[in-house]
């Protein structure tokens, strides 16, 4: 129930097309969705995130779809550029306690230029 | 990586021997975390530390132990490091604040255990 299962493993997205990324959790005590970008040789970082209250949330070209009925939320990066080249984890957390925050186990987006 | 330190970013150690990682932050944060990236797998938490001297295990605790004395250091530690230790070790520090969720990564730590 804990687990946040992520996919594709990996993908492969033209310039200027649109990259998306999917995930799926279990357990409904889930109130917070965060997306991390990671570049090799670097640590994650936040890219953009979500609380359940909303359907949907843009910044830039990033967006994250919720689907509460499904468990479900998805990135969708649009007019997706070489520079996003990068592994994205999809992640959940409880704003209580310890916070702790389950990772799915990545996505490994190429852009080709 | 502002405001967390990770030290070593790259040690080669063999079977058998002690290590210890360090991290480091100057937030003040109330939380600190150590997971581990390998492919495959994501990111697993390996023990947290929500306080001075206050810690508890992750999901991947074996073979690791952790100390927290000061609240801006947090200590892992390789009793005896094994081939399958071999990662990429990541600090995480978090406010703590209700709402303030965001967790934010050191640069990793690279281990490899010959």
């Amino acid at each position: 129930q804990q687990q946040v299962k992520q996919s594709p493993q990996s993908l492969i997205v033209q310039k200027g097309g649109i990259s998306i990324i999917n995930c799926a959790y279990e357990n409904t005590a889930f109130d917070y969705f965060p997306w991390y970008q990671q570049f090799p040789g670097k640590g994650p970082a936040l890219l953009i995130a979500i609380r359940p209250d909303v359907s949907e949330k843009k910044e830039g070209r990033f967006t994250i779809s919720f689907n509460k009925s499904a468990k479900q939320f998805s990135l969708h990066i649009m007019d997706s550029q070489p520079g996003d080249s990068a592994t994205y984890f999809c992640a959940a957390s409880v704003s209580s306690g310890t916070y702790k925050y389950i990772f799915g186990t990545g996505t490994r987006l190429k852009v080709l230029a | 990586d502002a405001g967390i330190t990770q030290s070593p970013r790259h040690k080669v150690t063999e079977t058998g021997t002690p290590v210890t990682l360090r991290c480091h932050q100057t937030e003040n944060h109330r939380y600190m975390y150590w997971y581990r990236q390998d492919p495959g797998h994501g990111l697993r938490l390996i023990h947290y530390s929500y306080g001075v001297k206050d810690t508890d295990k992750g999901e991947v605790s074996d073979g690791y132990s952790v100390s927290r004395s000061k609240t801006e250091d947090f200590l892992l530690t390789l009793e005896s490091a094994t081939s399958s230790q071999t990662s990429v070790y990541f600090c995480a520090i978090q406010p703590g604040d209700s709402g303030a969720n965001v967790l934010t990564f050191g640069a990793g730590s690279r281990l490899t255990v010959l």
